[in-house]
């Protein structure tokens, strides 16, 4: 079966430190990959989604980035946080499939900009 | 780019009652609709999902209807439970061969009170 691995769940970090959030995906292959972050009281902003290694597309400009190195690890990092960074951020996974398009989401990391 | 919209953002109802939840999408491309149920402190999770060339479609308690003319869907909860307090997500995507991003509306927080 699929699993979905993110880490780490919680972080605080102080303003301008750089960041580091791993996403990886096991049991199935070539997955889409998705950044999402929710922030206090709010919805689902999508900030990142890859379908393929190395090929990452931005929704919003921001002070983040994401990588995707390994054909089911997505990562997202920052080099200088802001406070305005903090918020709860979600990587999710979908099969592609021209029937749907069913988001399966990990845990999520709660970030702390102080 | 595709914006979905949601209302009521706050949503209490007598156990027993019935529960409405409204949204409108403005990209007239979009073909898939989901709706994710999250609960307080863990990942959002699909609970139901309706495509374009249906207009209605029901699991259980839930019921889900789509008016593509207006670009309105909704999520019918009928005899509420205290378990289906949550936060509930619509979304909208673009499905084609390979892939296309979900964009999720505010959310909704429905409260069930025993």
């Amino acid at each position: 079966s699929q699993t979905i691995h993110q880490w780490p769940a919680t972080l605080v970090q102080p303003v301008g430190s750089p960041l580091s959030l791993e996403c990886t995906v096991e049991g199935t292959s070539n997955p889409n990959l998705y950044w999402y972050r929710q922030a206090a009281g709010r919805g689902l902003q999508l900030l990142f989604y890859s379908v393929g290694i190395g090929q990452i597309s931005s929704e919003v400009p921001q002070n983040l980035s994401a990588s995707r190195p390994q054909d089911r690890q997505f990562i997202l990092s920052s080099k200088k946080l802001l406070l305005s960074d903090s918020g709860f951020y979600l990587c999710a996974w979908s099969v592609p499939n021209p029937g749907a398009n069913v988001l399966t989401f990990g845990a999520g990391s709660r970030l702390t900009v102080l | 780019g595709e914006n979905v919209e949601q209302h009521p953002s706050t949503l209490s109802v007598q156990e027993g009652d019935s529960a409405v939840i409204k949204c409108t999408y403005s990209d007239s491309a979009s073909n898939y609709f989901p709706w994710y149920k999250q609960e307080l402190g863990k990942r959002p999770q699909l609970i139901i999902d309706i495509r374009s060339n249906v207009g209605e479609k029901k699991d259980q308690r839930i019921a889900v209807t789509l008016n593509k003319t207006a670009k309105h869907f909704s999520l019918h909860i009928t005899e509420t439970q205290p378990e289906d307090s949550a936060v509930y997500f619509c979304a909208a995507s673009r499905l084609k061969t390979s892939y296309d991003k979900v964009i999720f509306g505010p959310g909704t927080s429905l409260s069930v009170i025993p």
